[in-house]
């Protein structure tokens, strides 16, 4: 079935960066973008990014310029989100997402929790 | 920026009618998708390109949008539909934007 599976939970100091990686299968992984999306503790959902799988073509949230990598493997069909200076405000679940073909998110993995604390 | 506000929160009697708005600049005109997130799971597609539900997504939910406001619509509210909903626009300014969130509980 089509899914999509995420890395296991980070705990990471301030200053540090953290790597999660979103692996789909049971589609053809170049047919569809790829979104990361955050939601801090008890907050709303947050979007950060998005790839193309075919060309790798990236784009990010104003919020996140400078400090955000989002690349892929399509031999894995791997989709990899890199934070860099991280602080105890990007403490949150981290969400891969497809964008199907009606433009919707349809297809979430289960989200890896990221902690910063010292 | 482009943003996206929601009420914080929506109650409702089982078997009644919910009604959750989402107001944005211009946001009848845009392509509107809407999320339920449930405690503890990841948010769940319920409506993509303003009032079209995905395979698998009970038709007591449906979409509409006009002016400034996006609505999402449960008919005959279920004890299961207790959860959180997002909406979603894209917009020049703020690509994917999501809404601020509302919590409807099912009393």
């Amino acid at each position: 079935q089509v899914q999509l599976v995420q890395s296991g939970a980070e705990v990471q100091k301030p200053g540090a960066s953290v790597k999660v990686s979103c692996k789909a299968s049971g589609y053809t992984f170049t047919n569809y973008y790829i979104h990361w999306v955050r939601q801090a503790p008890g907050q709303g959902l947050q979007w950060m990014g998005i790839i193309n799988p075919r060309g790798g073509v990236t784009s990010y949230a104003q919020n996140f310029q400078g400090r955000l990598t989002v690349t892929r493997d399509t031999s894995t069909s791997t989709v990899y989100m890199e934070m860099s200076s991280l602080t105890s405000d990007d403490t949150a679940i981290y969400y891969c997402a497809r964008e199907g073909s009606n433009d919707g998110f349809d297809i979430w993995g289960p989200g890896t929790m990221v902690s910063v604390s010292s | 920026s482009y943003e996206l506000t929601q009420p914080p929160s929506v109650s409702v009697s089982p078997g009644q009618t919910a009604t959750i708005t989402c107001s944005g600049d211009k946001m009848g005109e845009k392509d509107t998708c809407w999320y339920q997130q449930k405690p503890g799971q990841s948010p769940v597609l319920v409506i993509y390109q303003h009032n079209k539900r995905p395979s698998g997504i009970p038709d007591r939910f449906s979409g509409s949008g006009s002016g400034n406001t996006a609505t999402l619509t449960i008919s005959g509210t279920q004890a299961m539909d207790e959860a959180d909903y997002y909406c979603q626009a894209w917009d020049s300014s703020t690509p994917y934007v999501f809404g601020t969130g509302t919590k409807v509980t099912v009393l």
